[in-house]
């Protein structure tokens, strides 16, 4: 099992352009979950999906943001232009459907934007 | 407003010390409650996970605890080592396990 897989690990995208960021949960999990940490801070929750569905997005920004969990491939985060304030790191995190269970975290992707 | 709060933000010790990592949370209806260290420049990597009807975990030099009733958890690291130097993260699990709430982190120097 290889562990929750991000990519890329650091993406540099110029004001204006589109940033997708992809996220393949564990083998087995069907919940994939967002987050973002802007630098000196913690992790803040934005979206949470199941195959197919957002279940969650409250902590998504209403514009430019947009995510997706289709049924086959991975989950895209997608940042339509991007401002200098979408530079952070972004976390993906997959568990079961079992409450209880651990949170799985990839490596995170590093956005910087120029 | 459920908050979760580490103190200190910041801690330098000298190797091999014992010490203590604090995190409290205002709302005692916690669910499960997990410690993460982060790497500088790098991703998350899960330590111990408490589920509410555990009071402790334990993972070799690592110990976590968990008091509902006071709101604190406390992670203990035994004979610290450079190589422990990090950011270490509380994080509180909601009862619907995705809404995460977590603290700033405690950076934790080791030195040598």
């Amino acid at each position: 099992n290889a562990g929750v897989m991000q990519n890329p690990r650091h993406l540099v995208r110029r004001r204006g352009q589109e940033a997708r960021l992809r996220c393949s949960p564990m083998k087995g999990h069907s919940h994939v979950y967002w987050y973002r940490q802007l630098p000196e801070e913690g992790l803040k929750f934005m979206v949470y999906l199941q195959k197919e569905n957002i279940i969650d997005e409250s902590g998504m920004p209403k514009e430019r943001f947009s995510a997706e969990f289709p049924k086959e491939g991975p989950s895209i985060l997608r940042i339509q232009q991007v401002v200098r304030g979408d530079s952070a790191a972004y976390f993906c995190a997959s568990s079961t459907s079992l409450q209880g269970t651990e949170a799985f975290f990839g490596q995170g992707t590093r956005l910087t934007v120029v | 407003k459920q908050e979760v709060t580490q103190i200190p933000a910041a801690l330098s010790v000298p190797e091999g010390e014992n010490l203590v990592l604090n995190c409290s949370f205002t709302d005692s209806a916690i669910y499960n409650l997990q410690w993460f260290r982060q790497d500088p420049g790098k991703g998350l990597t899960s330590l111990l996970l408490i589920q509410s009807s555990q009071r402790e975990q334990t993972s070799g030099r690592l110990n976590a605890s968990l008091d509902k009733s006071s709101g604190r958890s406390t992670l203990y690291i035994a004979a610290s080592q450079p190589g422990d130097s990090a950011t270490y993260l509380c994080v509180r699990l909601r009862d619907s396990n995705y809404q995460l709430i977590w603290g700033a982190g405690t950076k934790l120097i080791i030195k040598p």
